[in-house]
This record gives C-alpha cells, structure tokens and sequence, in this order.
C-alpha cells in the first residue's frame, strides 16, 4: 500500500513546453484532486474529480487539463507551459477505507517553467 | 463550502498544549470542519474531522462549539515536530465527493 504516488517529483520545462504530471492511488479511492502550492502560499485547487469518469474545476484550472484514466490514475496536463506555472503541484486521494474516512497527499511534483 | 478564518501565527512551548483557533460562521448543517497540517515542504497531512461532537484520535483533538460557528483544534503536548501550518477547512460531506479548498492556515511555531 503506497498511498498517493506522483511522477516526476522535479521537472524543469522551457516556456510552450507540454508534459504530464502523473498521480496513481491504491487505496481504492473515488475523489481524487489537483493542487498548485505557489511559494510562500496556500494550496489552490486546480481540478478534481469525484468519480471515475467525471472531473470539475476549482479554483484555478486556466491553462491545465486533466484525466481521470481509471480509478487508480488522475493525470494533470500543461498543453504550453508558461513562467506562471511554475509551483509545486500536489495530488490528493479523499475516501473510504478500512471503516473510516481517509485522505492522502502525494509528495509533489516540483516545476520550473523557464 | 463555508470560508474560515484563522490567525496567522501561533506560538507554542515545547511540552505545552497547542490550541489552534477556527471560525467557521457560515458553516451549513452538513459540512463537516477538517484540520490538516504541512510542515515544511511536504504535501499536507490529515489530522482530524468533525460534523459537531467533540472527536479525538491519536494525534489531536477537535472541540467544535454548540452553535458550530467556531472549533478548536488541540494539540496536547506540543513538540519540535509539530511546528507547520495547519488548516481548518469546512467540507460538505464526509468523504467521496466534494471540493477541499485550503485557506492560509495557522503557522504553529512550537519552541524549545
């Protein structure tokens, strides 16, 4: 039992570069969710979905997609990397097990857009 | 989801207990308070929820008043390790579905 895994934990990116941020759970999970952390700031929501199939926005999602590939895996996208993006990017798990609410945190990707 | 409002920074002694304040004024009858915590550069960590009786488990307490506008979340005996910032965030819902949206927090300075 891992908990939340993300790949890659670093990546440095030229501005209009594309890549993936991947994130992957095995607690069986339903909501899973995408936040940035600017630094020195909060957490900002950027997606999250409640359920295979199904993604919403939050409070941030200008400039990012997301997909919900299956149960296990919520992957988040930058189609054209901006100076703007550069933040610490952690994804998160929210369910039920063992009888009783939980929630992890994944360990961070950290991206520099140049 | 209800918005909270907590101070900035905190203080603690070592060995003292931590209470970190919440208000919570627009709380509705079905969104349950959450404390979580980051320390350092970490992703944030789960620490305690409540819908509106008092719940404790192994790392803190959480004291939610009668009119639920306003919680507390009680660190017993503070240590060097506790030192984070925590956040109070109200959520709809227990689990499953739901936004979890961060505020500020709490900086929790614990010291020798």
């Amino acid at each position: 039992n891992a908990g939340v895994t993300q790949t890659p934990k670093f990546q440095v990116l030229k501005t209009g570069q594309s890549m993936t941020l991947q994130c992957a759970q095995d607690m069986n999970h339903n909501s899973m969710y995408w936040y940035r952390q600017d630094p020195g700031m909060g957490l900002r929501l950027i997606y999250y979905s409640a359920s295979e199939g199904t993604t919403d926005k939050g409070e941030v999602p200008n400039g990012y997609n997301v997909s919900r590939l299956n149960k296990r895996e919520f992957s988040l996208r930058l189609e054209s990397a901006a100076p703007s993006q550069t933040s610490v990017y952690f994804c998160a798990s929210i369910g039920r097990s063992f009888g009783r609410d939980t929630q992890y945190f994944g360990p961070g990707t950290r991206l520099t857009v140049l | 989801d209800a918005k909270t409002t907590q101070p900035t920074s905190m203080d603690c002694a070592e060995g003292r207990a931590a209470n970190l304040p919440c208000n919570h004024s627009t709380i509705s009858g079905n969104e349950y308070v959450y404390w979580y915590r980051q320390i350092h550069s970490q992703g944030p960590q789960y620490i305690i929820h409540g819908l509106k009786n008092n719940e404790t488990n192994e790392m803190a307490s959480l004291i939610i008043t009668e009119d639920r506008k306003s919680s507390t979340l009680i660190l017993p005996h503070a240590t060097l390790r506790d030192t984070a910032v925590y956040y109070c965030i109200v959520r709809g819902g227990s689990s499953n579905t739901g936004k979890l949206i961060f505020g500020q927090g709490t900086t929790l300075q614990v010291k020798p």
